[in-house]
């Protein structure tokens, strides 16, 4: 058990819909990382929060967003959703140390499927 | 830029060693990551090395580093049937992101 909680774990959506994620990091982790990981395109990083701040971005699409709330966990929402997007998102989440190794904790992921 | 390529797949027999091999482009990475992600189951970080060292040891594993030629590999020595998982090379790189390579499969034979 990594400590990082996700849920749900499966979601089963139809297309045009939309749908929010959500991650509880470990305690005492500041930084919180969205990944999706499909079969075509892997393990793709979407973005990051620190301490309820955007941090870095990565290939995450205009119809995706998310948010670090302030009990730092973390919420990543998908709308007008397509059967592309059917995927297994995945939350990490770290104690930021630039000085040092920043280990990322990775949640079970949550499986959507878009029909 | 950033870019991480893996191969795909790799078959052992039980008790062999394995490499997995792992190449990335971006010279600013000061950590490079093995995770191992095993059916139904998020990444759990299976080792790491900084990138001012050429090797490091933990029990079965090995990293060798080659930072010229920006490679990167994972031994495992002994393989065992539960090593069969896909294994994921990552870089650190400015801002704490994290870029993966497209995973390998690595399949245990008994």
């Amino acid at each position: 058990d990594s400590g990082v909680t996700q849920t749900p774990k499966h979601l089963i959506t139809a297309t045009g819909q939309r749908v929010t994620l959500r991650c509880s990091p470990r305690s005492g982790d500041l930084s919180v990382y969205w990944y999706q990981q499909s079969l075509d395109q892997g393990l793709q990083f979407l973005i990051q929060y620190y301490n309820g701040e955007e941090r870095a971005k990565g290939n995450i699409l205009e119809r995706f967003s998310a948010q670090q709330f302030p009990d730092l966990h973390s919420e990543l929402n998908l709308s007008s959703l397509e059967l592309g997007d059917s995927a297994l998102y995945f939350c990490a989440s770290s104690v930021e140390d630039p000085g040092g190794v920043t280990e990322a904790f990775f949640g079970q992921g949550t499986r959507l499927t878009v029909v | 830029g950033e870019d991480v390529e893996q191969s795909l797949f790799l078959s052992v027999r039980e008790g062999d060693s394995s490499v997995i091999n792992c190449t990335y482009t971006d010279s600013s990475s000061t950590y490079l990551y093995w995770y191992k992600q095993e059916p139904g189951a998020g990444l759990q970080l299976l080792t790491y090395i900084f990138s001012n060292m050429d090797m490091k040891q933990d029990q079965r594993l090995t990293v060798l580093l080659n930072k010229k030629d920006k490679h990167l590999s994972l031994r495992i020595a002994d393989t065992q049937t539960g090593d069969s998982a896909i294994y994921f090379c990552a870089e650190r790189a400015a801002g704490n992101k994290l870029t993966f390579g497209g995973g390998t499969r690595v399949l245990v034979k008994p």
